[in-house]
Parts: C-alpha cells; sequence; structure tokens
C-alpha cells in the first residue's frame, strides 16, 4: 500500500484553467504538507495542516487554495493556472510535527502551456 | 530567512571513489534531516541528527551534525551507482517559524 498518495501523476493544462491534484495518507498522521519543487530541484513548503487545522501559509498567490475534508486527505487548487506555476508538486505528511521524519507522494509535474 | 546552502551543486565520480556532501547555515537548528530523490519520485528520508557533534553511520553513509547545529555533512565511502541522486538537506528551526527549510540539494552521479 502507498503511504502518501497524490493524484494525477502528471498535468498538462493550459493558461487561465483551474486545477486541482489530490492527496492522501494512509499512516495515520497528523499533520501533511504541500511542496512545491522548482526547475532547479528547489523544494519550498507552501501549506501545513495539523489535523485539518491551516498551521502554515507561505508567501503563495491566493490562487492556491489547500482544502483537508479529514486529515488524512489534503487537497489542492489553483485557480487561474500561469506559466510560472509549472512545477512538481509534492504532497508529504510527518507523525505530528515538521520536525519529525516526512513522507513524501511521488509528486505531481503540472506544465501549464 | 532561514537559509542552508549544500555543496557541492553537482558532483560527478566513478564507482568506488569517495566523496562529502556539505550543509551549512548561520542559523541554529534544533535537528537537521538528509534525504535522498530519485527521479520521478519523493524524497526518502536517509537519516535526522539531533545533537550537537552527532555522528551517524547508515551503511557507507556517515551524517556528522556540526558541534553549533549549523551545519552537517554527508559522506560516502565506495560509491556505487545505486547511489546516484539527489541529495537534500533538511532544518528544522529553533524556535520562531515552525518549518522545514530544504537546501537546494546536490545531485550525485556514480557512473560504473
Amino acid at each position: 500500500d502507498t503511504a502518501v498518495s497524490q493524484t494525477p501523476k502528471y498535468l498538462v493544462t493550459q493558461m487561465g484553467n483551474d486545477k486541482s491534484i489530490k492527496c492522501e495518507q494512509n499512516l495515520g498522521h497528523d499533520t501533511m504538507y504541500w511542496y512545491k519543487q522548482d526547475s532547479k530541484k528547489f523544494l519550498k513548503i507552501m501549506f501545513s495542516y495539523n489535523n485539518k487545522e491551516l498551521i502554515i501559509n507561505e508567501t503563495v498567490p491566493n490562487r492556491f487554495s489547500p482544502k483537508s475534508p479529514d486529515k488524512a486527505h489534503l487537497n489542492l487548487h489553483i485557480n487561474s493556472l500561469e506559466l510560472g506555476d509549472s512545477a512538481v508538486y509534492f504532497c508529504a505528511s510527518s507523525l505530528r510535527g515538521y520536525n519529525e521524519k516526512l513522507f513524501f507522494g511521488s509528486g505531481t509535474q503540472l506544465s501549464v502551456l | 530567512t532561514q537559509l542552508l546552502e549544500q555543496s557541492p551543486q553537482f558532483l560527478s565520480i566513478q564507482e568506488g571513489e569517495n566523496l562529502t556532501v556539505y550543509c551549512n547555515s548561520s542559523s541554529v537548528f534544533s535537528s537537521l534531516q538528509w534525504y535522498r530523490q530519485e527521479p520521478g519520485e519523493g524524497p526518502v528520508l536517509l537519516v535526522t541528527v539531533v545533537t550537537g557533534g552527532e555522528v551517524k553511520k547508515l551503511k557507507r553513509l556517515t551524517f556528522q551534525f556540526g558541534d553549533a547545529r549549523k551545519d552537517s555533512s554527508l559522506h560516502i565511502t565506495a560509491a556505487q551507482p545505486g547511489d546516484t541522486g539527489l541529495y537534500l538537506c533538511a532544518g528544522a528551526s529553533q524556535g520562531g517559524s515552525e518549518k522545514l527549510v530544504f537546501g537546494k540539494g546536490t545531485k550525485l552521479t556514480v557512473n560504473p
């Protein structure tokens, strides 16, 4: 069983469209995250949720909206996609907090044309 | 803003060679993690170091946390092609904003 699974693996879309990425973890962890990895492989945190509550909201455009229906799911919705949004987006989870082992999904490669 | 600088950015070596990757910061971290990421996959945790001066070994990999908890190193002995990947260090902040800060990574290629 995959511990942290995210879908889709690849997402190719036009500028201006709205898209969502889904993430689920079956580890029973309390905290989930969204990270963005740019073309230079720099991994930067976007959001963190603990038990469905938003903990970290980095300087991310309002077009990005995370939603956590329960502590096992953290989805990412992106409105009005821009060229600069092209990147690999990783979902991750940890048992409790940020200073513990992170379990990452396999990533969603988003390409905005 | 806490920054982690990793060096070298790229490293290409022959099988059997030794190498060291560095992770440096001007900030103090409560703990530091090392991850390895392979193409098309998410990072996977290798080790966490917590105490200043701590040394941990994972088979041919040796991790050290600096005495002041501002830097760390990863040494690989007798590198193998299977060690190829992107090595990322990540520091947990000490006080202040609670988040894990990642370095930009070292891309290691071990040629057979």
